[in-house]
């Protein structure tokens, strides 16, 4: 059974400060994706990434992926307050067709002025 | 282009009745999904579905179930609710192996 883990659960950080949130899962997969999703919102995709060493940045944000670790890092670069929210890693359990993804249990970020 | 649609969006049930929760995508993507979202927790699979009359079990499939007959609609039907199934609801479309689109979620309370 895939079991994702994502650290830390909570996560409060000042303004232009860099921060990860890591991503562990326990059985091979190299299909991973990151949401992002604001309070009381659906989510919205942040990115995909689906081969080793995969990396991708859109902003402040970068995610990468390595497969041999089983393990996803998404980067805070100089974080601004409109990047509070909370953050998920979700991981495909199959490697081809639909996907049918194992969530990790969220990183709530707040950024302080 | 409206993406992925959900009804109701709030929805207060006593224990014992039944309801169905309604989706459509407007993206012509093959597979659907529906998940829920407990309180402070991540998404858990329910079903989903790869095709028009193609749908098979998530992870939590007890208490529901779905059907697909057109591309566009993939409706969750819950029977004889239960207050373990408070919970927001949310469906998703994708093109496997991209990104899943969300719709803004159905907030479920039973009691």
């Amino acid at each position: 059974e895939l079991k994702v883990e994502q650290n830390p659960l909570f996560l409060s950080m000042q303004e232009g400060k860099n921060y990860t949130i890591y991503c562990n899962y326990s059985t091979t997969s190299d299909r991973l994706y990151w949401y992002r999703q604001d309070p009381g919102k659906s989510l919205e995709s942040l990115f995909v990434l689906l081969s080793n060493g995969a990396v991708k940045q859109e902003g402040r944000l970068m995610a990468s992926l390595d497969t041999k670790a089983r393990l996803s890092t998404l980067h805070i670069t100089a974080a601004v307050h409109d990047l509070s929210a909370t953050y998920f890693c979700a991981v495909d359990e199959v490697p081809q067709g639909a996907q049918k993804l194992v969530f990790g249990q969220g990183t709530r970020l707040t950024i302080n002025p | 282009n409206a993406g992925v649609t959900q009804t109701p969006k709030f929805r207060i049930l006593k224990i014992g009745q039944s309801m169905t929760l309604q989706c459509a995508q407007d993206m012509n993507h093959n597979y659907m999904y529906w998940y829920r979202q407990d309180p402070g927790m991540g998404l858990k699979l329910i079903y989903y579905s790869v095709g028009a009359g193609i749908t098979d079990k998530g992870e939590v499939p007890n208490g529901y179930n779905v059907s697909r007959s057109t591309t566009e609609d993939f409706p969750l039907r819950l029977e004889l609710a239960a207050p373990s199934q408070t919970s927001v609801y949310f469906c998703a479309s994708s093109a496997a192996p991209f990104e899943q689109y969300f719709g803004p979620g159905t907030r479920l309370t039973v009691t």
